[in-house]
């Protein structure tokens, strides 16, 4: 089955940029998703399509892909950032469910 | 849009729950439902998918045999019956809509844009 590599952890300063990789065979021919997910809630979608942000995400969540790498930059890191941080394609190859990343946890120092 | 669950609990290994989603605020047939799980301190797991657009039911290959998902497009909700459970199965339960139905360049791909707040499955 398909499979997404992430950092497992990624440290930055307040107001600092933080950047989340995810990794996956041919991911430049999939629509790439990123959700977040603070602890005890349930993960929001922050960047769809790699670049676009659904209503009420902050500018400062971006996304970009480049060869076999998609990227989360979060700007300006806030305290309330800190969370966990999953990537999401499509797998039409297998079982054609949606495949998540193993998650990054962005620790706000 | 909402997506609420309910229906998790605890169970012993063998058993069976059924796990219901009730959703409002959206045309159940312009998105699919599908329902991911995350174990206790681990990633995110997708369990089954609702092809709304006329395709077929999708399983993981960890609950297929097991789980089976249905829907009530009266009540607007969907459900995963869950039988044989498992140890492995222990999880918070989320259900979520996937929207859109399929690529347009106007909304973009699918995507999961809607989640519950989840629902824990214990089994021991």
């Amino acid at each position: 089955s398909y499979v997404l590599t992430q950092a497992p952890s990624v440290s930055v300063a307040p107001g600092q940029t933080a950047r989340v990789t995810c990794g996956g065979n041919n991911i430049g021919s999939k629509s790439v998703h990123w959700y977040q997910q603070k602890p005890g809630q349930a993960p929001v979608l922050v960047v769809f399509d790699e670049t676009d942000r659904p209503s009420g995400i902050p500018e400062r969540f971006s996304g970009s892909k480049s060869g076999n790498t998609a990227t989360l930059t979060i700007s300006r890191v806030e305290v309330g950032d800190e969370a966990d941080y999953y990537c999401q394609v499509w797998d039409t190859t297998s079982d054609h469910l949606g495949v998540f990343g193993t998650g990054t946890r962005v620790s706000v120092l | 849009a909402q997506v609420v669950e309910s229906g998790g609990g605890s169970v012993k290994p063998g058993g069976s729950l059924r796990l219901s989603c009730e959703t409002s605020g959206f045309s159940f047939s312009d998105c699919h439902m599908t329902w991911i799980r995350q174990a206790p301190g681990k990633g995110l797991e997708w369990v089954s998918f609702m092809n709304n657009s006329g395709g077929p039911t999708y399983y993981a290959d960890a609950v297929k045999g097991r789980f089976t998902l249905s829907s009530d497009s009266v009540k607007n909700s969907v459900y995963l019956q869950m039988s044989s459970l498992r140890v492995e199965d222990t999880a918070v339960y989320y259900c979520a809509r996937v929207f859109p139905l399929y690529y347009d360049s106007l909304t973009g791909s699918p995507r999961v844009d809607v989640w519950g707040q989840g629902t824990t499955v214990t089994v021991s």
